[in-house]
């Protein structure tokens, strides 16, 4: 059965510091992965999509990036943090009928 | 740009009754796919029923209904015989049928309490 591996789950950064939250699926291939984001009481946020190996899809101008060196892993990243990257950051994969999501990162920026 | 609007941010009903969770969209497709999903305390996004735009019939899961008003571009969750485990946040989602990346769109969803 497929599974979706999302880590750390929890995260405390201070401003300025780099980010690295990875996500990897198991029992398929070649599936279409997303990054979303949760602010506190909002709704999930697309920040980015990918495809295939190497192609990436960003929804929305951040302070954020994302990767996907392997068919079955998609990494979120940032150079510098900011307050404002604060978040419940979630993975997810998807067939066209349903979303599987991981269990979420929940990232304060201090 | 498709849109999901959710106007109710939080909802209240008593256990064994029965609550609607309203989600309206925007879209000028005509093939489409929506979804609601549950948030529990945990975080974990799960999957509580979904509904093909080309159906007519409204789709049932146990105690999950939905009213699909597709002239109307409505989409309600009805639960019945409400239960402590049904309190969480709701997510009314959309997915195009043709657009690239199967790609969800979350209104910004409705916390259910249930009082017992």
């Amino acid at each position: 059965s497929q599974t979706i591996h999302q880590w750390p789950a929890t995260l405390v950064q201070p401003v300025g510091s780099p980010l690295s939250l990875e996500c990897t699926v198991e029992g398929t291939s070649n599936p279409n992965l997303y990054w979303y984001r949760q602010a506190a009481g909002r709704g999930l946020q697309l920040l980015f999509y990918s495809v295939g190996i190497g192609q990436i899809s960003s929804e929305v101008p951040q302070n954020l990036s994302a990767s996907r060196p392997q068919d079955r892993q998609f990494i979120l990243s940032s150079k510098k943090l900011l307050l404002s990257d604060s978040g419940f950051y979630l993975c997810a994969w998807s067939v066209p009928l349903e979303a599987f999501f991981g269990q979420g990162t929940r990232l304060t920026v201090v | 740009a498709q849109t999901v609007t959710q106007s109710q941010p939080e909802m209240s009903v008593q256990e064994a009754e029965t609550v609607t969770l309203s989600c309206t969209y925007d879209t000028s497709e005509s093939d489409y796919y929506l979804f609601w999903y549950k948030q529990p305390p945990s975080r974990q996004m799960i999957l509580v029923i979904r509904q093909e735009a080309y159906k007519q019939q409204n789709a049932t899961e146990n105690r999950f209904s939905v009213n699909f008003q597709k002239a109307a571009k409505s989409f309600s969750l009805k639960i019945s015989d409400s239960q402590l485990g049904d309190a969480a946040m709701y997510f009314c989602a959309y997915r195009s049928g043709r657009e690239y990346g199967n790609k969800l769109v979350f209104g910004a969803g409705t916390i259910l309490r249930v009082k017992s």
